[in-house]
């Protein structure tokens, strides 16, 4: 079975502080993502890695970085947290589909971050 | 652009047959994906569909028109177990992306 495991369960910043949040998945999936997920606005993407060290902005990167330096771990950065990334966030990891067939993801259990 | 559309809210009684459509806008698309979200949980996948009909999986069964943007999702039997939230999902072909909708929040009663 794919796992997908994520470093904290629940989080509590300040604002100003760096936030670190690990993803680790154990297939050896080249895709992994991160979503954040809000009442009403649903899963949305704010990084995704394709392959060790690179990286694409998806939807909502403002405010946030990412880090990939081996296959299974992928990690999200907040630089400076502000009360408006308080969110849950969720990892995800993938294989790689084609043009015209696509793997689902596995997500890991979530982060409820808070920033005070 | 790229749109999802599903309906926020729906309540079914145990025993029942209820069914969970969704309606999608993609350039370029390689397949719809259906997840079921407890609360305070991780999505986990329930189906895929990537040619047109209706694939069957127990009480569950999704169903795809490429020609129509349009999907479903049908439950049978429902069990208050399934009360739960159930996102649908397009695989944006040229792209490692997929595009989720805000997910239907299905309620089950006694």
């Amino acid at each position: 079975d794919v796992k997908v495991t994520q470093s904290s369960r629940y989080l509590v910043k300040r604002t100003g502080e760096k936030v670190f949040l690990e993803c680790v998945q154990d297939m050896d999936h080249e895709n992994m993502f991160w979503y954040r997920q809000d009442p009403g606005l649903g899963l949305r993407l704010i990084y995704f890695s394709y392959d060790v060290k690179m990286k694409e902005k998806g939807d909502i990167p403002e405010g946030y970085s990412v880090s990939r330096e081996k296959k299974e771990r992928f990690s999200l950065i907040l630089e400076s947290a502000s009360t408006n990334q308080t969110s849950m966030y969720l990892c995800a990891s993938s294989l790689t589909g084609t043009s015209s067939f696509a793997y689902e993801q596995y997500f890991g259990p979530g982060t409820r971050l808070t920033v005070t | 652009g790229q749109n999802i559309d599903q309906p926020t809210e729906m309540t079914a009684t145990e025993g029942a047959i209820v069914q969970i459509n969704c309606t999608y806008q993609t350039s370029g698309f390689n397949g719809l994906f259906w997840y079921q979200q407890h609360a305070g949980e991780a999505p986990t996948f329930l189906s895929y569909n990537v040619l047109d009909g209706l694939e069957e999986k127990g009480r569950f069964s999704s169903f795809l028109s490429r020609s129509k943007g349009y999907s479903y999702l049908l439950l049978k039997e429902l069990q208050m177990k399934d009360s739960a939230s159930y996102l649908c999902a397009a695989g944006l072909s040229g792209t490692y992306k997929y595009i989720f909708g805000t997910g239907t929040r299905l309620k089950v009663l006694a």
